[in-house]
């Protein structure tokens, strides 16, 4: 069954520092994987995803994510943390296996200090 | 905006009881999956129709049911409501059946609080 880690619950950044969020999958075909984002409550936005067009993904508000077969990897970062982007964060993965059913990851939790 | 809709936003319920949730997916979508989000388990697919059918299910009690209707819009039914049903029910939409490279749009989620 396919399944996504996400390693680190909580991570804390200082503001203008680099953001790096944890994604690894287990799927036995390449999946197409996402990245969304929670701020407080609210419903979950997309950020980004990979669809096998481009290994190196750009989404919204700066972020990016490289996907890595060889490391069965697809890490969430962006270069400079701003305040706003004190959230949580969710990896997840599509995978005919699965149904096609979008599974999450665990979330990180992201605390941004000034 | 998403475009998917929830409603109630909150909704307080004493145990034992049963209750309804409801969403209104984007417009043109034909999928609504129902999540549930809890501190102990996190995020929880617990099914997906698609156009009105049952297309995949996850991790859902007996005692929770859901259908899509005609105009697409879906419903989410808890009954024998319990202390550990408390959380955040999220529906999201998506077009087509849930094709390996789409995303799903969520609502703002239903909080549910059990006491």
């Amino acid at each position: 069954a396919q399944s996504v880690t996400q390693l680190g619950s909580h991570v804390s950044v200082s503001e203008g520092a680099l953001v790096l969020l944890r994604c690894n999958y287990s799927s036995s075909v390449p999946p197409y994987l996402f990245w969304y984002v929670q701020y407080p409550n609210q419903g979950l936005q997309l950020l980004l995803k990979y669809t096998s067009a481009a290994t190196l993904v750009k989404g919204i508000n700066g972020f990016e994510a490289e996907f890595k077969k060889s490391e069965t990897s697809f890490h969430l970062t962006k270069p400079s943390a701003h305040m706003s982007d004190a959230a949580e964060y969710f990896c997840a993965v599509r995978a005919p296996a699965a149904g096609n059913k979008l599974t999450f990851g665990g979330g990180t939790r992201v605390l941004v200090k000034p | 905006d998403s475009g998917v809709t929830q409603t109630p936003k909150h909704l307080i319920t004493a145990t034992g009881q049963r209750v309804t949730l409801r969403c209104s997916p984007r417009s043109g979508d034909l999928s609504v999956y129902w999540y549930q989000q809890s501190l102990d388990q996190g995020l929880q697919f617990l099914i997906q129709y698609y156009n009105g059918e049952e297309r995949a299910k996850g991790n859902i009690l007996e005692r929770f049911s859901a259908q899509q209707f005609p105009d697409l819009h879906s419903e989410l039914n808890l009954s024998s409501l319990e202390l550990g049903d408390s959380a955040l029910y999220f529906c999201a939409s998506s077009a087509g059946d849930g094709a390996l490279n789409t995303e799903a749009f969520f609502g703002q989620g239903t909080r549910l609080t059990v006491v």
